[in-house]
């Protein structure tokens, strides 16, 4: 079935260093790649989100990267702070109209 | 807009039991899609419905199911509760299609005794 993984499992770094969180599909016909935080005891929010005809987007201190044919994507989080620390799921649309989730990276940043 | 709202917030219940959760999507958004949430096991889609019909449907038993009403709203049932059953269950709502942003609810948190 459809499959996404996500890796690390948990992430540590310094403030200030940059993090990146790296995610691989099954579906090829896969084309949204949205990426969520998840602070603790709170909601999943969106933080940015990709389409299969774009191969990078940016929004600040956030990055997502797509390759199609390797089938994986990647979160990048330059210039991290403590308010970063918080679990980060990654997700494919699946050929069915559903979305299907990474199992989520734990990150922390120490100040 | 107001957000997405779930009820009841928290609930306790006992094996073989049965549970029904709510889910109020935003005002205008006719997708809804609900996930179990467990530690380490990320979220796992159940199911989703748009105009009064299931779209879509995750790998989880007949014992869950669900429904859309005419204003969107939502309910999924549990039936026979075990305590695996114990999660988050969280529904998003998204004006379309799942493939969109989805606004997530902020969770039923239901532990099985």
């Amino acid at each position: 079935g459809e499959n996404v993984e996500q890796h690390p499992s948990t992430l540590s770094v310094q403030e200030g260093d940059s993090a990146v969180i790296k995610c691989t599909y099954s579906d090829s016909a896969s084309n949204y790649f949205p990426w969520y935080k998840q602070e603790l005891g709170k909601r999943p929010q969106l933080i940015i989100d990709i389409r299969s005809n774009v191969g990078e987007k940016k929004d600040q201190r956030i990055a997502v990267t797509l390759n199609k044919t390797a089938k994986h994507f990647s979160l990048h989080i330059t210039e991290t702070q403590p308010e970063d620390s918080a679990v980060y799921f990654c997700a494919a649309g699946g050929s069915q109209g559903n979305l299907i989730f990474g199992k989520g990276t734990k990150l922390s940043v120490k100040p | 807009k107001a957000g997405v709202t779930q009820t009841p917030r928290y609930l306790i219940k006992t094996r073989g039991q049965q549970v029904t959760l709510s889910c109020s999507p935003i005002s205008g958004h006719r997708s809804v899609s609900w996930y179990q949430q467990t530690p380490g096991q990320g979220l796992q889609f159940l199911f989703e419905y748009f105009s009064e019909t299931q779209r879509n449907k995750g790998n989880f038993p007949g014992r869950f199911s669900g429904r859309q009403f005419s204003n969107s709203r939502s309910e999924m049932n549990v039936s026979t509760l075990e305590l695996g059953d114990s999660a988050l269950y969280l529904c998003a709502s998204s004006p379309l299609d799942s493939q969109e942003t989805q606004y997530f609810g902020p969770g039923t948190r239901l532990l099985v005794l």
